[in-house]
């Protein structure tokens, strides 16, 4: 999947513990998303990076955080996690948001928040 | 508010039949609208994409038509095989960026032998 690797693959935690999902590239992309999937919403934009330390929100990014200190990783945290943000995570990266972007997807992360 | 609006939400096609999603949009400033092929357990993969200056864009057996003054593009997929069993997104991008991109709700394709 393009060199990217998300971890962990799944994931099971209780309401109120923090989670941190990890996106890894070997791509040297500029440009680094986090989207959830859900059934019946399709692909949602939680948070975006567009270089180090450079971040900002996407359209459901209340609940999340996210960090960049590398150009390879881009970190998601749920601070305290809950019930709906059970879902499943895609980190996806590209190398520019331009004209004849694509996006490169990751295996995605299954979390489930008990 | 839902940007683009995807139909149907499952479809089942034998094969050698052609498939046929639908897709509409509402912001007439969406300039990009590209198709994501998802198969399960994996991430979705582009799979074709279009401009609005052009009407249809043909990639082998994958065909998007685009109707701009409907607001609506579709993708066709000819001669479908067991192997595009899949879950399909159209999605539309405002003034290009990705962080822009706006995805459909997704139909899952099935294939019969």
């Amino acid at each position: 999947d393009a060199g990217i690797t998300q971890s962990p693959r799944h994931k099971v935690t209780e309401t109120g513990t923090p989670v941190t999902l990890r996106c890894h590239q070997t791509e040297n992309h500029r440009y680094m998303y986090w989207y959830r999937q859900d059934p019946g919403h399709g692909l949602r934009l939680i948070h975006y990076s567009y270089g180090v330390k450079d971040t900002d929100k996407g359209e459901v990014s209340d609940g999340y955080s996210v960090s960049r200190s590398k150009t390879e990783d881009f970190l998601l945290t749920l601070e305290s996690a809950t019930s709906s943000q059970t879902s499943v995570y895609f980190c996806a990266i590209s190398p520019t948001t331009g004209l004849n972007e694509k996006l490169f997807f990751g295996s995605g992360t299954q979390l489930s928040v008990l | 508010q839902q940007q683009v609006k995807q139909s149907p939400q499952s479809l089942i096609v034998q094969k050698g039949g052609i498939s046929i999603i639908n897709c509409a949009y509402e912001n007439t400033a969406f300039d990009y609208f590209p198709w994501y092929q998802q198969f399960p357990g994996k991430g979705p993969a582009l799979l074709i994409a279009i401009r609005p200056d052009v009407s249809e864009k043909k990639e082998g057996r994958f065909t998007i038509s685009f109707n701009k003054s409907a607001k609506q593009f579709s993708l066709h997929i000819m001669d479908s095989q067991p192997g595009d069993s899949a879950t399909y997104f159209c999605a539309a991008s405002l003034q290009g960026g990705s962080e822009k991109l706006v995805f459909g709700k997704g139909t899952k394709l099935t294939v019969n032998p």
